[in-house]
């Protein structure tokens, strides 16, 4: 299994500009998460979704922040405008229903520079 | 979900047992104890998880004591690999996926020295 698939890796844009994110959730798996990570506040949980319905966006920073799953075989997290204070890694993690604990399983994470 | 409360740095040599402590005095009787590490510019990793039953597996161990109120993750043998943040976190369980959401805190900055 080839793991979380993000995409871009890194992605450097102008304030002001559309920024998505993409994330293909191991095959099989049921839940979807969005965490950002910045030095200042860590990694925190921006939404999360369960059968490609989203159970909890309290963790959006705003409005210009929205997050999609067509399907349950990806995901799209989308900034709209971008801001310099966007800057952070983002990551999509999934988990299988039922798994003992919810384990998670992280992709490599989306680097997203804002000027 | 209760909140833990763990060392920001910790030294280690390699090949030695890297005992890494974790506090968790609020701990309810249906939260797990999840052991979660980041190697630099990687996701975060997840290492192994109990509920009150000491754990093992091919990564690690996990000891909780018997008032479940903390926790120690062991290495057993670490390398220089194993230079990372490890994140300890109590929650809830649920089969049905609903609530899993993870709160991490800064974690414990642990550096494995030849």
């Amino acid at each position: 299994d080839a793991g979380v698939i993000q995409s871009p890796r890194h992605e450097v844009t102008e304030m002001g500009q559309e920024v998505t994110l993409r994330c293909k959730p191991i095959s099989g798996h049921n839940s979807l998460f969005w965490y950002r990570q910045t030095m200042m506040r860590g990694l925190e949980l921006l939404i999360y979704f369960n059968n490609n319905v989203p159970i909890d966006d309290s963790g959006m920073p705003e409005d210009r922040f929205s997050a999609k799953m067509p399907n349950a075989s990806f995901s799209t997290l989308k900034i709209q405008p971008s801001e310099p204070r966007d800057s952070a890694v983002y990551f999509c993690a999934s988990s299988p229903t039922g798994a003992p604990g919810g384990t998670q399983y992280f992709g490599p994470g989306t680097r997203l520079l804002v000027l | 979900d209760a909140k833990t409360t763990q060392p920001p740095s910790m030294d280690c040599a390699e090949g030695r047992a890297a005992n890494l402590p974790c506090n968790h005095s609020t701990i309810s009787g249906n939260e797990y104890v999840y052991w979660y590490r980041q190697i630099h510019s990687q996701g975060p990793q997840y290492i192994i998880h109990g509920l009150k039953n000491n754990e093992t597996n091919e990564m690690a161990s996990l000891i909780i004591t018997e008032d479940r109120k903390s926790s120690t993750l062991i290495l057993p043998h670490a390398t220089l690999r194993d230079t990372a943040v490890y994140y300890c976190i109590v929650r809830v369980a649920r089969r049905d996926n609903y609530g899993q959401n993870f709160v991490f805190g800064p974690g414990t900055r642990l550096s494995v020295l030849p």
